[in-house]
């Protein structure tokens, strides 16, 4: 069964302090990796697709990066607004069209400012 | 704005009772999925359907089905509700074949079982 796990749970940096989220994955046959950011009250949203490993996708002050076993989204000198949950999900090759995805349970960030 | 609709966006209910949330997708997004996204659980897949047709189903109970209708909208029926349902219900669509893992997901109906 596909398995995603992400860490920290919940993260609190002040603005401009950089760091990195973790998603570790266990999945048969990798598709693709998926990063979305959720607000309180909405939709997760998507943000990032990556395929392979060694595979890079920026964008603004988010980096997301994807290795045979984790991938990592990095967050450089964030702001407030990114404040937010920021889910992993993974998708195996589908079997009969099933095309789900697997989510984690995300990480909490509290950017102060 | 994703473009995906679900009404109703709050329900309050009893145990023993039955509801309908609904789901318009994006204009042209062939493919919608439902999700259940609880405190301790996190965004789980109940199930899919692609033009009509149901093409996956992921923890969904017993108690509870869907359809997708002709014009595309989709239904999830929740029945014999219990404590445990009370969760937040996600909507999603994808574009035209899916397959992609980008889902769009609408604001979810809050479903509170009392």
């Amino acid at each position: 069964e596909d398995q995603v796990t992400q860490s920290p749970e919940a993260l609190r940096l002040q603005e401009g302090e950089s760091s990195s989220l973790n998603c570790s994955y266990t999945v048969s046959g990798l598709r693709g990796l998926f990063w979305y950011r959720q607000d309180p009250g909405k939709g997760p949203e998507f943000l990032f697709t990556l395929y392979s490993a060694g595979e890079e996708k920026e964008k603004e002050r988010l980096k997301a990066t994807l290795t045979k076993k984790e991938s990592f989204l990095h967050i450089t000198a964030p702001k407030p607004e990114d404040s937010a949950t920021y889910l992993c999900a993974v998708q195996a090759p589908p079997i009969f069209g099933n095309e789900k995805l697997t989510f984690g349970t995300g990480t909490r960030l509290t950017i102060i400012p | 704005d994703s473009g995906v609709t679900q009404t109703p966006k709050h329900l309050i209910t009893a145990t023993g009772q039955r509801v309908t949330l609904r789901c318009s997708p994006r204009s042209g997004d062939l493919s919608v999925y439902w999700y259940q996204q609880s405190l301790d659980q996190g965004l789980q897949f109940l199930i899919q359907y692609y033009n009509g047709e149901e093409r996956a189903k992921g923890n969904i109970l017993e108690r509870f089905s869907a359809q997708q209708f002709p014009d595309l909208h989709s239904e999830l029926n929740l029945s014999s509700l219990e404590l445990g349902d009370s969760a937040l219900y996600f909507c999603a669509s994808s574009v035209p074949g899916g397959g992609t893992g980008e889902l769009f997901f609408g604001e979810g109906s809050r479903l509170t079982v009392l």
